[in-house]
């Protein structure tokens, strides 16, 4: 079935640092590609997404590139900040009728001033 | 809207007792989804409702899972009788539809501990 695969965590980096959270899929079809972030004690918020193949998707300075060649959707932000401390989630929905969000495992970046 | 609202925020329980969960979601969205959150396993679909109707249940873990929709603005997840390994975070979540689940709204979560 499908699934998604993220590099296992933590991820500690400096501020100022350059991110990169790697993930990748197995889906039939074109899915629709997703990074959510969850800071400490909250929900899961959507980050940005990507609907079709060499779609950017981009928002508070993170992107992340559809890509169908490697099949992959890896999270990226050229200067962390201390606030982007949180556990990020990334996700797919299938083409196939009537199923459900698939996320993977999650991780953890911790960045320090 | 004030979003998804979930309460408790925090629950502990004694194995054994029934514990309920609840969830209001945002107006208008058709889909709701109930998630559980550990750190073995990350984060799984338990069930989703479309219009109050249950949808998919494959991944609720036992019949001491059940969750109801009696209307459009309340759910709850409920387990009877609750045991340790139930200890997680519970989310909900809603969509305006499913082809954009994508773009759910979570609520801030139950932390639940059996002890």
């Amino acid at each position: 079935g499908d699934s998604v695969t993220q590099m296992e965590g933590p991820v500690t980096l400096s501020e100022e640092a350059f991110l990169t959270i790697n993930c990748t899929y197995t889906a039939t079809g074109y899915p629709s590609l997703f990074w959510y972030v969850q800071y400490p004690g909250e929900g899961l918020q959507l980050l940005l997404k990507a609907t079709k193949a060499d779609d950017k998707g981009s928002n508070k300075g993170f992107e992340a590139t559809y890509r169908k060649e490697t099949t992959s959707f890896h999270l990226e932000k050229g200067s962390v900040q201390v606030s982007d401390s949180a556990v990020y989630f990334c996700a797919l929905t299938s083409n196939q009728a009537g199923t459900a969000l698939i996320f993977g495992k999650g991780t953890t970046l911790s960045v320090s001033s | 809207d004030a979003g998804v609202i979930q309460s408790p925020r925090h629950e502990v329980t004694e194995m054994g007792q029934e514990v309920t969960l609840r969830c209001k979601p945002i107006s208008g969205h058709d889909y709701l989804f109930w998630y559980r959150q550990t750190m073995m396993r990350g984060l799984e679909l338990l069930i989703y409702f479309n219009n109050n109707v249950p949808i998919d249940d494959s991944g609720m873990p036992e019949d001491r899972f059940s969750a109801k929709m009696p209307n459009a603005s309340f759910s709850t997840l409920k387990i009877q009788p609750s045991e340790p390994r139930d200890s997680a975070v519970y989310f909900c979540a809603s969509s305006l539809t499913l082809a954009r689940q994508g773009e759910a709204f979570f609520g801030q979560g139950t932390r639940l501990t059996v002890v």
